[in-house]
């Protein structure tokens, strides 16, 4: 039984395409995250919702837009792909807790998009 | 806003032999720490976690780490390192929201 689920696990495409990557998460969990690892493994969160709800929104360029559906799925569309958004994108989840900040996030297995 | 430095991008270490990574982080506000174990073309998991009381906490895998609030320190050890434990950790801060910062990654190579 998968937690954290996403698809496509590898995507190869060209410059200027619009593609998108799938999440879902099955541990009932209510906030969950995109995040990129480039090629020197430098892990950064890109963006979260909670709920349904968009509470994080880091210093990314507008193509990249999340969408959540409901709370079990997050998925993330990317317009206009450059060379630069090859890297292997993360989706992770985390449960409610009383002391927000202190919750383990439970990760996807990844998927490595390389952009030609 | 709170950041972290791993201060070894790459560990060699012997089979049995003991490991320790070092973790520094930086924040004006009271912190959790985390340490994250990424496994080849993996997703990262959850090693072990501070978020207050005893200083130090026992993870799985035979890990744990000692918080150092003096020092701004969260270092991970291991006494004894199998050639499983070859992988890429990540130290990672949050304070009162959602957002974790990671490190750099130390990357670990056990041999034989």
């Amino acid at each position: 039984d998968t937690a954290v689920s996403q698809t496509p696990k590898y995507l190869v495409t060209q410059m200027g395409n619009d593609k998108s990557i799938k999440c879902e998460q099955n541990l009932g969990h209510d906030t969950m995250y995109w995040y990129k690892q480039d090629s020197k493994k430098f892990l950064k969160i890109m963006f979260s919702y909670n709920n349904k709800e968009l509470i994080i929104n880091e210093t990314v360029p507008n193509r990249f837009s999340p969408k959540s559906p409901d709370k079990a799925h997050l998925n993330l569309h990317i317009n206009s792909l450059e060379l630069g958004d090859s890297a292997v994108y993360f989706c992770a989840s985390s449960p409610r807790s009383g002391s927000p900040g202190g919750e383990t996030q439970y990760f996807g297995p990844g998927t490595r998009l390389l952009v030609l | 806003a709170q950041s972290v430095t791993q201060l070894d991008s790459q560990v060699p270490v012997f089979e049995e032999a003991p490991v320790e990574l070092r973790c520094n982080y930086s924040s004006s506000v009271s912190v959790y720490l985390f340490w994250y174990v990424q496994y080849p073309n993996q997703g990262l998991q959850l090693l072990l976690k501070y978020l207050s009381g005893s200083t130090l906490v026992k993870g799985i895998n035979g890990f744990e780490a000692e918080f150092n609030k003096s020092q701004t320190s969260f270092h991970l050890r291991k006494p004894s390192v199998h050639i499983s434990d070859t992988a890429e950790y990540f130290c990672a801060v949050s304070a009162n929201d959602y957002k974790l910062s990671f490190g750099a990654g130390t990357t670990v190579t056990v041999r034989a």
